[in-house]
């Protein structure tokens, strides 16, 4: 099962806009990173939050976390074209031992331009 | 500096054969894992390794072997194919374990088992 779901499953908006995606996970985490997808190319890292952090930036990237909710949001401000990929949040669970990320589904950001 | 490299990018497998599927980094990084991911879906863990001689399961394992025999490289190994193993694969590292460090990804290999 998906430790992490990311909500909505795809996003469709007009360059310009600001996009929002939702995680939630299940379990305690250490950490949680966010990644970006191009179609037909591997995963980027973008931004890592830490589980004692509630917010951090990254250029025109914003992430909160809130662990009492178990979720995550990654706001992506002034969206251009080039934003368009899916988008992934990844934790590693201090509950099952095992020393490696778990992805959720992902959301499909469309930036129109 | 190539980091993760994958090979080969494509292939195509009948049912029952064997391959393996490539995976090296120059990074020098100690953590080395594999995942697939299906169309429309995440990535799932197939097995991944925390250092040289140590590897262990991840959420999908069976049908697939690994071995860490050195730093740079991990292989994957399928040893009779199914079409249930149709996906794209993708190795990645990271410098220390997943508890803290950000993974480096391959650019994927795209199999089919027909």
């Amino acid at each position: 099962s998906q430790q992490g779901e990311e909500d909505p499953q795809a996003l469709s908006i007009q360059e310009g806009e600001n996009a929002t995606m939702n995680c939630s996970y299940k379990t305690s985490i250490n950490n949680l990173q966010w990644y970006r997808q191009n179609s037909g190319r591997g995963l980027v890292h973008l931004i890592l939050i830490r589980s004692n952090e509630r917010e951090k930036h990254s250029g025109r990237l914003r992430v909160t976390l809130d662990t009492s909710k178990k979720s995550s949001s990654l706001l992506i401000t002034a969206s251009r074209a080039a934003d368009t990929a899916s988008y992934f949040c990844a934790t590693v669970s201090m509950d099952t031992g095992r020393r490696a990320l778990t992805f959720g589904s992902g959301t499909r950001l469309q930036v129109q331009p | 500096n190539a980091g993760v490299t994958q090979t080969p990018k494509f292939q195509v497998l009948k049912t029952g054969q064997s391959m393996t599927l490539q995976c090296a980094q120059d990074m020098n990084h100690e953590y080395m894992s594999w995942y697939r991911q299906d169309p429309g879906m995440g990535l799932r863990l197939i097995h991944y390794s925390v250092g040289a001689g140590i590897t262990d399961q991840g959420e999908v394992p069976n049908g697939y072997n690994v071995s860490r025999s050195t730093t740079e490289d991990f292989p994957l190994r399928l040893l009779s194919a199914a079409p249930s193993q149709t996906s794209v694969y993708f190795c990645a590292s990271s410098y220390g374990t997943a508890y803290n460090e950000k993974l480096f990804f391959g650019s994927g290999t795209q199999l089919s088992v027909l």
